[in-house]
């Protein structure tokens, strides 16, 4: 299986702050690489696929970068809705595995 | 609507047999596979394994294969996860998923979820 290395865990922020969450493979799966939003309670929601591609109706205030092994999820600027845990995944090879997740909260 | 509507939360014993379900509508069915993801309490998403309605081919992840059944019932709409003999480990969130291309989930990922089905096991 493909090993993934989601980090931080968790960190704080404010509103209107940037935020950066990477995630490491442990080999190379191209672009192959979705981000997903989860609130308490509901089940996840795809921000980003393909690494880059921002799914209808998600805010541009998420973006995503990367390639082989080394991917970033980037939130410019901090909403209060978006206060959640973020999981990358990859496709690359079944079966797809998760990122253990970074949860976002308020500072 | 598009949307997966799944069966709701419930509670069994250990060794009991159990089986959830997974209605789809709003699109065709059979064109798109439907994956399943557990979700531990307070832990993150495992991909289970993924099943193509349109003829029942599975793919199963190697952490569940033996473990559990996907099946589908495509005249009902209906996808199928089952233990037949439930252990308390099994306690978790359970969801299908839809990928977002239709006829292959190969290279990509879920954007449609259902609401999750809550299973626990306790004596």
């Amino acid at each position: 299986d493909i090993q993934m290395a989601q980090s931080p865990s968790s960190l704080s922020a404010s509103v209107g702050d940037r935020v950066t969450i990477t995630c490491r493979t442990s080999q190379s799966i191209a672009s192959y690489l979705n981000w997903y939003q989860q609130k308490p309670g509901k089940a996840p929601k795809l921000l980003i696929s393909v690494a880059s591609s921002l799914q209808s109706g998600v805010p541009s205030r998420f973006s995503g970068s990367g390639s082989g092994t080394d991917f970033t999820l980037t939130i410019s600027s901090l909403q209060p809705e978006d206060f959640a845990t973020y999981y990358c995944q990859q496709s690359y090879n079944t079966p797809w595995t998760f990122g253990q997740g970074t949860k976002v909260e308020i500072k | 609507e598009v949307q997966l509507v799944q069966s709701g939360a419930e509670v069994k014993k250990p060794g009991e047999s159990l089986k959830i379900s997974c209605k789809g509508s709003g699109y065709s069915f059979t064109s798109y596979w439907i994956g399943w993801v557990r979700q531990m309490p307070g832990k993150g998403l495992e991909w289970m394994g993924i099943i193509f309605p349109g003829d029942s081919e599975t793919r199963y992840s190697p952490s569940f294969r033996g473990q559990v059944t996907m099946s589908a019932d495509k005249s009902i709409r209906t996808a199928y996860l089952q233990w037949s003999s439930l252990k308390a480990s099994d306690s978790a969130m359970y969801y299908c998923a839809r990928p977002y291309r239709s006829g292959s989930y190969e290279r990509g990922g879920f954007d449609l979820w259902g609401q999750g089905t809550m299973v626990t096991v306790s004596s």
